[in-house]
């Protein structure tokens, strides 16, 4: 069964300080990974999307990263600012479906 | 990026009545559009998929009846809610998949039921 587990499920830190939120998932064949932003009330929007052969990539002070054989990725924001505080969805796109895996997301809090 | 437009963005209606949340794809065709529901501080919850011209395919414990699907055009897809009651209030949220395989979401509808 495709399954995408996110940790941790919340994290609070201060302005300014970095985070990373992990995704680890089992959903097989891979075709693409996403991270998305949700803030509350919103829709979720998308911040990277890794493919099979991409490692690391970034989109300002957001740098996602994609370990395949391990099948984990991470999200590291840097410089943290209030308007982070949100929740991070990790999507994976199997080969073999079109109904994307949502992960649970991780709640992230940042205070000033 | 590519934009789905959603509403109402909220709606409050009397227990029975029914409710229709629209989502249009502003510049790009959804050939499949995704809706979700979601609870206070949940993920969000697949409800079912819609294809341009076929029936929606629902997910295990949705009732087909309950939420009725529309994918008429490759822009407009639209979740009925029908003979609402409280515990249907939710935050509905749909998206449409780009050529690319991206899924573009619409803002939400948040729904309360009186």
């Amino acid at each position: 069964k495709n399954q995408v587990e996110q940790s941790p499920q919340s994290l609070i830190i201060l302005e300014g300080k970095n985070c990373t939120l992990q995704c680890n998932y089992t959903v097989s064949p891979f075709s693409n990974l996403r991270w998305y932003k949700q803030d509350t009330g919103r829709g979720p929007v998308s911040l990277t999307i890794m493919t099979f052969s991409e490692n690391t990539k970034s989109n300002g002070r957001y740098t996602a990263t994609l370990d395949a054989d391990t099948k984990q990725s991470s999200l590291h924001i840097t410089a943290s600012q209030l308007s982070d505080s949100a929740s991070y969805i990790c999507v994976v796109r199997s080969g073999g479906s079109y109904i994307p895996t949502f992960g649970r997301g991780t709640s992230l809090i940042v205070h000033p | 990026g590519a934009v789905v437009s959603q509403h109402p963005s909220w709606v409050i209606c009397k227990s029975g009545t029914s409710v229709k949340i629209e989502c249009r794809s502003l510049d790009f065709q959804a050939t499949t559009m995704f809706w979700y529901r979601q609870f206070p501080k949940q993920s969000l919850m697949l409800m079912a998929t819609s294809n341009e011209g076929s029936k929606a395919t629902y997910e295990q414990g949705v009732e087909k009846d309950k939420f009725l699907i529309n994918h008429a055009s490759l822009t407009l897809s639209t979740l009925t809610v029908t003979s609402a009651h409280p515990e249907d209030s939710s935050f509905y949220i749909c998206s449409g998949e780009g050529s690319t395989g991206e899924l573009f979401f619409g803002e939400g509808s948040r729904l309360t039921v009186l």
